[in-house]
């Protein structure tokens, strides 16, 4: 079976620094990405790894280690407009290679 | 702009009807993806399709079909066969040449389904 764990929701304050954790069983795996979805609105795409270490996107890094099935979304220099739910997903063979999605964690930055 | 439309954004259906939501790309990509989301869970893949005229099931495909008769083309109908319909309603492409689509999804803006 696939499943995949986030915590269901993380608080922080503007400016301040949040880690997002994932951990994934799958049948095989391809790689992580990492989704943004504002309320109501699409998810869009942050960020992809296939292979262990730290990918940094501006004020977003994403890191991997698929001996431990792991990783995170790191979010440096909060705003207001990070609010949002945040989704990891794994590509597996599974679906023709197709992504299945966490459950989401819901962050609130806060003033 | 290329992107994926979805019409409409919300849909009113009654106990026993049959609804279609429309997902049209511009964006070239040879895979399109359904999505079914609840309040504060995740998302749940109804069908896929990686090239036209070819459909898959994914995780939850019962009272739903689907057809890709076009590339840019994947409508999505809910038949009174699927109890729980009210949800929101994701599509998604990709292209499909690219195994894993390092790139992500494209997603589109989604459409609101509500039994009433």
């Amino acid at each position: 079976g696939q499943s995949l764990e986030q915590p269901s929701e993380v608080t922080a304050v503007e400016g301040a620094i949040v880690q997002i954790n994932c951990t994934y069983q799958t049948s095989g795996f391809y790689g992580l990405s990492w989704y943004q979805q504002h309320d109501g609105g699409a998810p869009t795409f942050l960020s992809y790894n296939a292979l262990d270490g730290l990918e940094e996107t501006g004020r977003f890094s994403s890191f991997l280690s698929r001996s431990d099935s792991y990783g995170y979304l790191l979010l440096q220099e909060l705003q207001m407009k990070d609010s949002a739910s945040y989704f990891c997903a794994v590509s597996t063979p599974l679906y023709g290679q197709n992504f299945v999605f966490g459950p989401g964690t819901r962050l609130s930055v806060l003033p | 702009d290329g992107g994926i439309t979805q019409s409409p954004k919300y849909l009113f259906r009654k106990e026993g009807q049959n609804v279609t939501l429309s997902c049209e790309q511009n964006l070239n990509h040879d895979a399109m993806y359904w999505y079914r989301q609840d309040p504060g869970q995740g998302l749940r893949l109804i069908y896929y399709s990686q090239i036209v005229n070819d459909f898959q099931k994914g995780d939850i495909a019962e009272g739903y079909s689907v057809s890709r008769e076009k590339k840019e083309s994947f409508p999505l109908t809910v038949t009174s066969a699927q109890k729980n319909p009210t949800a929101f309603y994701l599509c998604a492409s990709s292209q499909g040449d690219i195994h894993p689509p390092g790139n992500g999804y494209t997603f589109g803006s989604g459409t609101r389904l509500t039994v009433v």
